[in-house]
């Protein structure tokens, strides 16, 4: 079955740089999105990508979708400790496929 | 007000054990989903209903029944607990295929 693979699993970086994770999934998809989880907690919904679409901003959040190699990127801008958490790409077939099939997961720590 | 939320949000039973859990959503979406996160934090759909109806079940064993008495509500009862049951159980709901709501988790435990 489809599933998404994101890549670091784990990465830490200072507060003030850049964070970048990337996805891979498998078939075709309606749309991508990328979801935080913070420790203990449920996931917040971050971001929508479609398959037509390239690239998408939100706040300090850029997510980009390449169709042809079936990957997304999520960069997180100018981080802070706050943004320390888990970070899944899910992906959704659309249709009647009502169904989200989540990536592993990358856990990102943001150091003061 | 919580847009999705379920109770209890711990869980700690035995083994053969029967329990429930609770799911109700107040942002008047179709669609509900039953994901399951084990130790490593893999997020694994169990179940998703469309206005009431019964739309995945993903090669969950029968001791799971979801039951879905309105659109706002979808609640899990487990039969038979197991240890490979303990896990963190996420209720979620969604409109057209947009992002979803996560509610903040349960947390089952079987000793």
């Amino acid at each position: 079955s489809q599933q998404g693979e994101e890549d670091p699993q784990a990465l830490s970086i200072q507060e003030g740089e850049n964070a970048t994770m990337n996805c891979s999934y498998k078939t075709s998809i309606n749309n991508l999105q990328w979801y935080r989880q913070n420790s203990g907690r449920g996931l917040v919904h971050l971001i929508l990508i479609r398959s037509n679409e390239r690239e998408k901003h939100s706040g300090r959040l850029r997510v980009t979708l390449d169709t042809s190699k079936k990957s997304s990127s999520l960069l997180i801008t100018a981080s802070r400790a706050a943004d320390t958490a888990s970070y899944f790409c899910a992906t959704d077939r659309g249709g009647s496929n009502y169904k989200l099939t989540f990536g592993k997961g990358t856990l990102l720590t943001v150091n003061p | 007000d919580t847009a999705v939320s379920q109770t209890p949000k711990y869980l700690v039973t035995q083994m053969g054990n029967d329990k429930s859990i609770k799911c109700e959503q107040n942002l008047g979406h179709d669609t509900m989903y039953w994901y399951k996160q084990d130790s490593k934090k893999f997020l694994k759909i169990m179940f998703s209903y469309n206005n009431k109806e019964l739309i995945i079940n993903e090669t969950v064993p029968n001791r799971f029944s979801p039951k879905s008495p309105d659109k706002a509500h979808l609640n899990l009862h487990i039969n038979s607990l197991e240890l490979g049951d303990s896990a963190v159980y996420f209720c979620a709901s969604s409109q057209d295929g947009e992002g979803a709501f996560f509610g903040q988790g349960t947390r089952l435990t079987v000793v």
